[in-house]
């Protein structure tokens, strides 16, 4: 049971233009959201949150917006740079179980030059 | 000011064998948790702990899985028996915020230990 999900194994995105990273999630129950990035042989770096009582969290170049009604969030890069290709994980939790945070599979960003 | 530290980064057990990754969390933080991470997927939650503690086991296989964190020296993930399945990239995280905390919880990774079994 997927309760993070995110559809996109892969985007390739021009140099210089936006990259959007999709994220959906099942359990109403969540209300804290995390995006972590992860380069090859690396651990995941944590890239910028949002908490359910907001709906854009922004951050320099990356901007977090958040649909609770439907169960939607999304990570913005704009504009995208060669070093931003890695691999993007969306997580979230709730506060009643903090403890355990519940990643996505991931999507592979690709920035083309 | 280390991160958190994990070893060995790569290990390679023969079937039946035992694998034992490290763990030692940033400093001043006292919640370790354990992820897997299989070829071509994210990252499975398996187990929270602190000092002494297992407090969410939830994600651990049943068998032949274990970890402990002691007052004394880092974080043990264990696995007896290995098979070929268990090969994957293990990470472990650290934070300052447990079960109940305000805010997001925002973990810190190792780089994760490789662990090949042939």
């Amino acid at each position: 049971d997927q309760q993070v999900k995110q559809n996109s194994p892969s985007l390739s995105v021009q140099e210089g233009r936006i990259s959007i990273l999709n994220c959906d999630y099942t359990n109403s129950m969540f209300d804290y959201f995390l995006w972590y990035k992860k380069y090859p042989a690396e651990g995941p770096t944590f890239l910028i949150s949002i908490s359910s009582i907001k709906d854009k969290n922004e951050d320099g170049r990356f901007t977090v917006f958040l649909n609770k009604s439907a169960k939607h969030l999304s990570l913005h890069i704009v504009p995208s740079q060669p070093g931003d290709s890695a691999v993007y994980f969306c997580a979230a939790s709730a506060s009643s179980s903090a403890s355990k945070i519940i990643f996505g599979s991931g999507t592979r960003l690709s920035i083309r030059p | 000011n280390a991160g958190v530290m994990q070893n060995p980064r790569h290990l390679v057990r023969r079937r039946g064998q035992e694998a034992r990754l490290r763990c030692s969390p940033m400093k001043g933080h006292s919640h370790v948790y354990w992820y897997r991470q299989l070829p071509e997927e994210g990252l499975k939650f398996m187990v929270y702990l602190q000092k002494e503690n297992i407090i969410d086991e939830s994600g651990m296989p049943k068998e032949r899985f274990s970890a402990e964190f002691p007052k004394e020296g880092p974080s043990i993930l264990r696995i007896q028996q290995v098979v070929r399945g268990d090969s994957a990239a293990y990470f472990c995280a650290s934070s300052t915020y447990g079960t109940g905390a305000s805010g997001a919880n925002v973990l810190t990774f190792g780089a994760g230990s490789r662990l090949t079994v042939l």
